[in-house]
């Protein structure tokens, strides 16, 4: 499986925009870019995902490198509600298979 | 819509012991996970079924780890007998077959084995 590395934790004011980094050099050309989120005591929850194209929905913006080596998730105003792990998983598109492997995540810190 | 169903919540046993975790997952949803998460890290898959039958269970402890999805709706994992390793949360998850990019998981069921 392709690996991703993200830093281990990031700091952010409240309402003020989170850019999280995710480096993912051995991807492939079939591979999705998938972002979840895991707030204290919850399962982890789907934040957002894409392929080759810049992708935005209400949570969050994902901006994909133009070699897709690397991926940024954009928080525009982050709130004390989005502290949480951030998880960058590859997941291939050819798979009818939707299991995700999981690293460490990044960890997320808002101050008030 | 309702959300994927898992209890208990929290379990407390000793070494040695059995414990059972339940899973319900979305209605409709083909497709159930069970993922083990020790404290610090990020959730590891344990065993896959689509529908009633297992697609990957490479990563299941056999000795020790069993699941089952008769009738491929709801779920259960069960422990027998528990190591202290085995402390975690235990996270079920769903999705449909089609591709919409999305997991969705349960609360989980926080396991402290003394």
């Amino acid at each position: 499986d392709a690996k991703t590395t993200q830093p281990n934790s990031m700091e952010s004011n409240e309402e003020e925009p989170v850019h999280l980094p995710c480096n993912h050099s051995t991807i492939s050309g079939t591979d999705y870019i998938h972002w979840y989120r895991q707030l204290p005591s919850q399962g982890p929850e789907y934040v957002i995902h894409g392929l080759t194209s810049n992708v935005n929905n209400r949570m969050a913006s994902l901006a994909i490198a133009e070699d897709r080596k690397s991926s940024t998730l954009i928080l525009h105003r982050a709130t004390l509600r989005d502290a949480a792990v951030y998880y960058c998983i590859l997941r291939p598109l050819i798979s009818n298979d939707y299991k995700l492997s999981f690293g460490a995540g990044t960890t997320v810190t808002v101050r008030a | 819509e309702a959300g994927v169903a898992q209890s208990p919540r929290y379990k407390i046993i000793e070494k040695r012991q059995s414990v059972a975790f339940w899973c319900n997952p979305i209605s409709g949803h083909a497709t159930l996970y069970w993922y083990q998460q020790i404290l610090g890290q990020g959730p590891k898959l344990l065993i896959q079924f689509q529908n009633n039958g297992v697609v990957d269970d490479s990563q299941l402890p056999k000795d020790r780890f069993s699941a089952e999805r008769l009738k491929g709706v709801d779920s259960t994992l069960k422990i027998q007998p528990a190591k202290l390793e085995d402390s975690a949360v235990y996270l079920c998850a769903s999705t449909r077959r089609e591709d919409t990019g999305e997991l969705f998981f349960g609360e989980g069921s926080r396991l402290t084995v003394l």
